[in-house]
Order: structure tokens, then C-alpha cells, then sequence
């Protein structure tokens, strides 16, 4: 938020497909995170990148996949070998330790 | 593994009563405890955080404490408000690992203020 811009807010994909969740940022932060929220649970990391054309692997990576080619911008896609896509996705960003989260992006498999 | 346990999962005041979540962490190397609040189809929100060599942090109506030694905090909610309603997530980030501090979040806990 406040400089943080996720988009679409809303995306359904139907199965099979491969989709991008966008994440981008002005706040020069080098950091650059995803989390997957699911109901009654807390943030889980998916990819975390801490600097360009660097990204490592969190906790739940299996399915996913990220760039950062550029500071401004995390991209997330998430594929069809993620067999329970739907959740909400959120993008933060850190400079030092207080992280920063998007509005999010909410994706429904139908 | 590393683990934050958040208590209660859900938590129903009256307005005006003061509110009161916990928080334990297990990697006694952790250094940072922030709080976020998130509302309906939102980002969460940072709200107040604490370092560990500070017991105790207050910002208006809203109050952290940590104890180290028992590995705990807490956020304190006063005089709470209706738009105080929302879930809270707290959050633990332990020394450098692999290059990365991890930040481990709580599974939150959806506070409802009654007017």
C-alpha cells in the first residue's frame, strides 16, 4: 500500500492454465517478497528476492515461479503444477526490517 | 522449525474494553516483533513494532511488551473502537540465515469490537 501496486485484485484461472500476478513498487526498496494467505492461517513466504535478478525459494515454492529483472518489479506466476491455487497473494517489500504489504490479488480456480 | 503460536484465533470485545492478543516465538535468536492489522480484502498493515532490547512500546492507543526470557509478546489494545475490527497478525524475524532474516507471521486473530 502506498506504493505498492498488486494487480488484478480479483483472477480466476481455469485449470491447466498458467497465470501472472503483478507486483510493483516505488519505494526503492531492494527486498521483495510473496506470501500466500489462506483462511485461518498466517502468511506463508512462496519467493522472497533481495536484490535484481536474484530470488530465492520460501517455504511453499513448489509451483510457482518469479523474475526480477528490474528493482520495481516481483512478478509472480503461478502454474498449472500448483494443484490448489486459490488463495489470496500478497507482494511486500522491506529496506531495512519493517516489511510493507500490497492491496493483494485474490485467484479462484473455476 | 521456527514457529510463532498466536492466541485467541478469535476475540469479541465491547467498545471501550481494552483488547489483548499473544504471541509465542521459538528461534530465541529472533530480534524484531512487528504487529499487523488487516481489514476485509486488504494488505496488512504495520501498525507498531517492538526491537528486543526494548520490554515495552505505547503509541497512542496501542501498546506492545515482549519478554524475552519467556519468549512472548503481547499487543494491547485500549478504549477499543469499531474500527478497531479487523484481523491481527504478529510476526517474528530471527537472526541471519542463508542470507535472509525470515520474517515467521502468527496465524492471526480476528478481533470484532461491539459498539
Amino acid at each position: 500500500d502506498g506504493g505498492i501496486t498488486q494487480s488484478p485484485k480479483y483472477l480466476f484461472r481455469k485449470e491447466g492454465q498458467n497465470v501472472t500476478l503483478s507486483c510493483e513498487q516505488n519505494l526503492n526498496h531492494d527486498a521483495m517478497y510473496w506470501y500466500r494467505q489462506d483462511p485461518g492461517q498466517g502468511l506463508r513466504l512462496i519467493y522472497y528476492s533481495q536484490i535484481v535478478n536474484d530470488f530465492q525459494k520460501g517455504d511453499i515454492a513448489e509451483g510457482y515461479s518469479v523474475s526480477r529483472e528490474k528493482k520495481e518489479s516481483f512478478p509472480l506466476t503461478v502454474t498449472s503444477a500448483q494443484k490448489n491455487p486459490t488463495a489470496f497473494y500478497l507482494c511486500a517489500t522491506s529496506w531495512t526490517a519493517e516489511a510493507f504489504f500490497g492491496q493483494g490479488t485474490r485467484l479462484t480456480v473455476v | 522449525g521456527e514457529n510463532v503460536e498466536q492466541h485467541p484465533s478469535t476475540l469479541s470485545v465491547q467498545e471501550g474494553d481494552s483488547a489483548v492478543i499473544k504471541c509465542t516465538y521459538s528461534d530465541s535468536a529472533s530480534n524484531y516483533f512487528p504487529w499487523y492489522k488487516q481489514e476485509l480484502g486488504k494488505g496488512p498493515q504495520l501498525i507498531i513494532d517492538i526491537r528486543s532490547n526494548v520490554g515495552e512500546k505505547k503509541d497512542q492507543r496501542i501498546a506492545v511488551t515482549l519478554n524475552k526470557t519467556a519468549k512472548h509478546f503481547s499487543l494491547h489494545i485500549t478504549e477499543t473502537q469499531p474500527e478497531d475490527s479487523a484481523v491481527y497478525f504478529c510476526a517474528a524475524k530471527g537472526a541471519i540465515s542463508g542470507g535472509y532474516n525470515k520474517l515467521i507471521f502468527g496465524a492471526g486473530t480476528r478481533l470484532a469490537v461491539h459498539p
